[in-house]
């Protein structure tokens, strides 16, 4: 496709159960970040790539959370042992390249309910 | 740390109405600075931008500059339409991070509607 794909679009889980949400960059995009967005708060970075690694992991919140990305493509977030913070809207956002100068494109998120 | 606080909606206007949506920052160097728009069931979009004062970035319309002096960059459009509806989202760029990263900082979002 055109743009950044994510899935799935929404996800309900129980307390303490793990998801992985995915994300598929646009082809030829070397960078792609995580956000996300919990309710009436900005967006938070989570975690950063370049290629397949990850030079600034800093926005994750615990180790629960991990996030790889297979070459220069698929990207999966994985939240282990939910917990009802985590409920947020999940955002993949890549770019061309990793500088300030290669505006991010975003997919339209993974709505993430933890009950 | 960086920070962008902009002003909460949601912000009503009839069609044809001036829009101004405040957005101020917080930030330890010379950041860029962004407007995202996000459009009813879609992903966020870059609207315009500015990297460095004085500068003012326009697109479709909207315009913003940036106001050094007031650690500002407020979004403004003479004329509203219904189709410009959408959350708007401030946002800074703290430049070259680890590893090369554009990671930004950004506000809580301004939903916008405009009515006819």
């Amino acid at each position: 496709g055109a743009g950044v794909s994510q899935s799935p679009s929404n996800k309900v889980t129980e307390k303490g159960k793990d998801v992985e949400l995915r994300c598929d960059p646009i082809s030829g995009h070397t960078a792609l970040y995580w956000y996300r967005q919990r309710l009436g708060q900005g967006l938070e970075f989570l975690i950063y790539f370049q290629g397949n690694s990850a030079p600034d992991k800093s926005g994750l919140p615990s180790d629960r959370f991990s996030a790889e990305r297979t070459g220069e493509s698929v990207s999966t977030l994985t939240i282990q042992r939910t917990q009802q913070e985590d409920s947020a809207v999940y955002l993949c956002a890549s770019s061309r390249a990793g500088g300030e100068n290669s505006p991010l494109h975003f997919g339209n998120g993974t709505r993430l309910t933890v009950t | 740390g960086d920070s962008v606080t902009q002003m909460e909606g949601p912000v009503t206007l009839s069609e044809e109405a001036f829009l101004t949506i405040n957005c101020t920052y917080t930030a330890t160097g010379y950041p860029s600075l962004f407007w995202y728009v996000q459009y009813p069931g879609e992903g966020l979009q870059l609207l315009l931008k500015a990297t460095k004062a004085d500068d003012k970035g326009s697109n479709k319309g909207f315009e913003a500059t940036y106001r050094k002096e007031t650690t500002s960059f407020h979004l403004e459009k003479g004329s509203v339409q219904v189709s410009d509806s959408a959350v708007y989202f401030c946002a800074l760029s703290e430049g070259r991070v680890t590893g090369g990263g554009n990671k930004l900082t950004f506000g809580t979002g301004t939903q916008l509607k405009v009515e006819l």
